[in-house]
């Protein structure tokens, strides 16, 4: 089972931050948090990830509390071409020979004019 | 450079039936793994191989089998085909350095 939850469904205006929260509070010390996006029919894209620290990249921001038991991942001037399904999911480093990502449900992004 | 490629895009089959899907790393990754996404649903994990060795089987039966190539590319086989094996099955492709996942567009897959 995914070791995260998050919300189902999202709306976002366009131009608007997009704010999407997933819980982990099982997470352990050693697991990096990650987030990929599928567009429909599309193979899944990574978008960001991280340890403890927030991290910022050129398509998005990554904010762990400090508890590291929940994070956002901020899109910060949503566009029509965000609408996809998030996964938020944790993982542990890789140690070469074996990575394995387990997918929730994620979350339904709709992005509207 | 090019990405993760696998083929075929489409395929219909019927029951009973077995279909082998492709793909190919990006150049210089050793490591593939293969997801089964059903739809509504996240990717599900089915295997993982590393220098065409198998690290890693998700919960699925032995109808399924995969295979990495010496040029790094992989099969996935399914035989006895279901109706409940119609899928997206994805191919990811797996940086050596970093571990992050590559994943291809998908080979959809419907049994009828």
């Amino acid at each position: 089972d995914a070791k995260t939850t998050q919300p189902t469904s999202m709306d976002c205006a366009e131009g608007r931050a997009a704010n999407l929260p997933c819980n982990h509070s099982t997470i352990s010390g050693n697991e990096y948090v990650y987030w990929y996006r599928q567009i429909h029919s599309q193979g899944p894209q990574y978008i960001i990830h991280g340890l403890k620290n927030n991290e910022t990249n050129e398509m998005a921001s990554l904010i762990i509390t400090e508890d590291r038991k929940s994070s956002t991942l901020i899109l910060p001037h949503a566009t029509l071409r965000d609408t996809a399904v998030y996964y938020c999911i944790v993982r542990v480093p890789w140690a070469g020979g074996y990575n394995k990502l387990i997918f929730g449900a994620g979350t339904r992004l709709a992005v509207h004019p | 450079d090019a990405g993760v490629t696998q083929s075929p895009t489409h395929l219909i089959k019927t029951r009973g039936q077995h279909v082998t899907l492709r793909c190919s790393p990006i150049s210089g990754h050793k490591s593939v793994s293969w997801y089964q996404q059903v739809l509504g649903q996240g990717p599900q994990f089915i295997f993982q191989y590393y220098e065409k060795e198998e690290r890693g089987r998700g919960n699925f039966p032995d109808r399924f089998s995969a295979r990495q190539f010496p040029n790094y590319s992989s099969e996935l086989n399914v035989n006895a085909l279901l109706l409940g094996d119609s899928a997206l099955y994805l191919c990811a492709s797996i940086s050596d350095n970093t571990g992050e996942l590559f994943f291809g567009e998908g080979s959809r897959l419907t049994v009828l």
